[in-house]
């Protein structure tokens, strides 16, 4: 089945210990989004690439980066994790307007900053 | 700028009761609407979504919305909540961009199945 797969499912790193998170679809969409979630409240835009245009929302900070190196592959970096940042964080992918617009989620990677 | 509210923060209803979820959005276009559930730990599910055409939309799982325009809502429905149906629903609006699309989520009602 195509999907949206996450790795690892849970991540535990030290404060100020860069981390990164891994993001792979086989739905060959071009559009991949992260999402930062936390407990209790709605997911919240990070970014987004289209092919490999990147485009960050306004209030992303600059901790958190992203790589989309191929297609299939999208990655979510923080540079140094803070106590703020333990969070579920989603990867979505979509296709474009005309095609499919749906934006479908991944499982999600749970971050614990200790 | 667009928004999504579910008035709901909380439901609990009991297995075999019929279920409805509320939301209102607010957009300048045709708004592209989905609902979205999400079980603990887990990504999100897409139950259903609507584009255009016909207003009574039906999902996943026994789910079905129905979007009115003169009130700008699109509320969930099911007949008969089954205890797996307790989770986190999200209501969302897309902002359709040709770089990809922006979903703005209301802040989720979580519901409780009793038995």
């Amino acid at each position: 089945d195509a999907m949206v797969i996450q790795n690892p499912r849970y991540q535990v790193t030290q404060f100020g210990k860069p981390v990164t998170l891994s993001c792979s679809q086989t739905l060959n969409h071009n559009v991949m989004y992260w999402y930062q979630q936390k407990s209790s409240q709605a997911p919240k835009l990070l970014f987004h690439y289209y092919d490999k245009d990147f485009n960050n929302e306004a209030d992303t900070p600059d901790n958190f980066q992203s790589r989309r190196p191929n297609t299939s592959f999208c990655f979510l970096d923080i540079r140094s994790p803070g106590l703020g940042d333990a969070a579920m964080y989603l990867c979505a992918t979509s296709g474009v307007t005309g095609v499919d617009e749906t934006q479908y989620f991944g499982p999600g990677t749970r971050l614990l900053v200790l | 700028a667009q928004s999504v509210t579910q008035p709901d923060i909380h439901i609990t209803v009991s297995e075999g009761a019929s279920l409805e979820l509320r939301c209102n959005y607010s957009y300048g276009a045709t708004p592209y609407l989905f609902w979205y559930v999400q079980s603990p730990g887990q990504g999100l599910q897409l139950l259903l979504k609507y584009f255009s055409g016909d207003t009574l939309v039906q999902g996943i799982k026994g789910f079905e919305a129905e979007f009115k325009r003169s009130q700008s809502s699109f509320n969930l429905r099911k007949p008969s909540v089954h205890w797996s149906d307790a989770a986190e629903y999200f209501c969302a609006v897309a902002s359709i961009k040709a770089a990809g699309n922006k979903l703005t989520f209301g802040g989720g009602t979580r519901v409780l199945v009793k038995p």
